[in-house]
């Protein structure tokens, strides 16, 4: 059973088309809800950590938010370098260790 | 301040060959954590190391192995591997177990 589920799969935006990633957990224990940016033959590239239901951070054009089950990622007016692949992480207990999971992550094109 | 490193960046091995991989975390960061990602299986967490100790462990068999050292470095060894072993693996480094984590470009492994 999947922990983690990032939707849609891949998303197709016009330069300056808002949109939000979404991303749902189903993992007791929650210990923190992590975002990356992975660009093409890259690692991931850490982009915000949240810890509680309510919390929003914020980073240019990027805004996440974490809820109880879920975790939004909004892009306001995207540029053609926004073009990436958007992973979500949760840390929790799982099996008596505590361990990073990730989700499949949602692939964002955004044409110019 | 220097990223993470990996090395080698690419490497190729044939069947029931074994191989070690190497990674320095960001000067200060005393976790380590390894990643296989595959595009079947995504990001998929191996263990974690915090000063020198195994803290978690995923769910691979014994044939992934790591190890750090009291730099910091660390070092994953995969023994007798297999064709499904080919993947992406990924080194990230945090200042503690909880925090976030900053990525390597990885080590791109096949396996003939």
């Amino acid at each position: 059973e999947d922990q983690v589920t990032q939707s849609p799969e891949a998303l197709r935006l016009q330069e300056g088309e808002s949109s939000s990633l979404n991303c749902s957990y189903t993992v007791s224990g929650l210990r923190g809800l992590f975002w990356y940016r992975q660009d093409p033959g890259k690692g991931p590239e850490f982009l915000f950590t949240l810890y509680s239901a309510g919390e929003e951070k914020e980073k240019e054009r990027l805004k996440a938010t974490l809820t109880k089950k879920e975790s939004f990622l909004h892009i306001t007016a995207p540029k053609p370098e926004d073009s990436a692949t958007y992973l979500c992480a949760v840390r929790a207990i799982v099996g008596g260790s505590y361990i990073p999971t990730f989700g499949r992550g949602t692939s964002l094109i955004v044409h110019p | 301040k220097a990223g993470v490193t990996q090395t080698p960046r690419y490497l190729i091995k044939t069947r029931g060959q074994q191989v070690t991989l190497s990674c320095s975390p960001i000067s200060g960061h005393r976790s380590v954590s390894w990643y296989q990602q595959t595009p079947g299986q995504g990001l998929q967490f191996l263990f974690e190391y915090f000063s020198e100790t195994q803290r978690n462990k995923g769910n691979f068999p014994g044939r992934f192995s790591g190890r750090q050292f009291s730099n910091s470095r660390s070092e994953m060894n995969v023994s007798t591997l297999e064709l499904g072993d080919s993947a992406l693996y990924l080194c990230a480094s945090s200042l503690a177990t909880s925090n976030e984590q900053f990525f390597g470009p990885g080590t791109r492994l096949t396996v003939l």
